[in-house]
């Protein structure tokens, strides 16, 4: 069974930092790209960012850009989200998203659908 | 970034009704398309993907359809379980993009 946790959440203030992790199980982790998905309260959907499966291509929003480090430790399955600078609009539930992929061989390839999330982890920037 | 448009923002419908939910890029996606589901506190679900390909798992009275700019979600049946917030999503350019969302709520 995939399982995605994230962990890290917390009251934070303005300028402050954080370190969200989401460790994964019940897959190949080292083989599927992982994004990072947040939710402010009340409201829609936001991608935040993008790990390719080897770590080698990231991607990230323009609202995150300079501020947030995604990075993964495939011997871990883990994926981690470091954010710097953090303000009153990063208020959000982070979720952490596997890519669906699609194989090709032995290799699965990303395809930007997000098939599982975990539960969430709540992050509040207030002072 | 490519701007997703969903309409209507909410719907109320009957055990039983057809719902349809559509879903507008602002250019072309070909069928670079998903749907989500999300319920009150809960992380979002996979439903739709491709356009039309269904998620394994999810019951056969969700379909999905549209290529390019135009998509559609549509519940054959409302069931009581399918009160929740739908959203679509392009995966045809980076930045992936949510549409606003849908509630749909019992009548």
């Amino acid at each position: 069974e995939v399982q995605l946790v994230e962990s890290g959440g917390g009251l934070v203030q303005p300028g402050g930092s954080l370190r969200l992790s989401c460790a994964a199980s019940g897959f190949t982790f080292s083989k599927h790209s992982m994004n990072w998905v947040r939710q402010a309260p009340g409201k829609g959907l936001e991608w935040v960012s993008s790990i390719s499966s080897g770590g080698s291509t990231i991607y990230y929003a323009d609202s995150v850009k300079g501020r947030f480090t995604i990075s993964r430790d495939n011997a871990k399955n883990s994926v981690y989200l470091q954010m710097n600078s953090l303000g009153a609009e990063d208020t959000a539930v982070y979720y952490c998203a596997r890519d669906k992929g699609v194989l090709f061989g032995e290799f699965i390839v990303p395809n930007n659908y997000f098939d599982f999330w975990g539960q969430g982890t709540l992050v509040t920037v207030s002072s | 970034d490519i701007q997703m448009t969903q309409s209507p923002s909410s719907v109320s419908a009957s055990v039983g009704d057809r719902v349809t939910i559509t879903c507008r890029a602002s250019q072309g996606i070909s069928s670079w398309l998903a749907w989500y589901q999300q319920k009150p506190g809960k992380a979002p679900k996979l439903l739709i993907y491709g356009a039309a390909s269904l998620q394994s798992g999810v019951p056969s009275r969700f379909s999905g359809s549209g290529s390019g700019t135009d998509f559609t979600l549509t519940i054959s049946s409302l069931q009581p379980e399918d009160i929740a917030t739908y959203y679509c999503q392009q995966a045809d350019s980076f930045s992936w993009t949510f549409g606003q969302g849908t509630k749909v709520e019992m009548k």
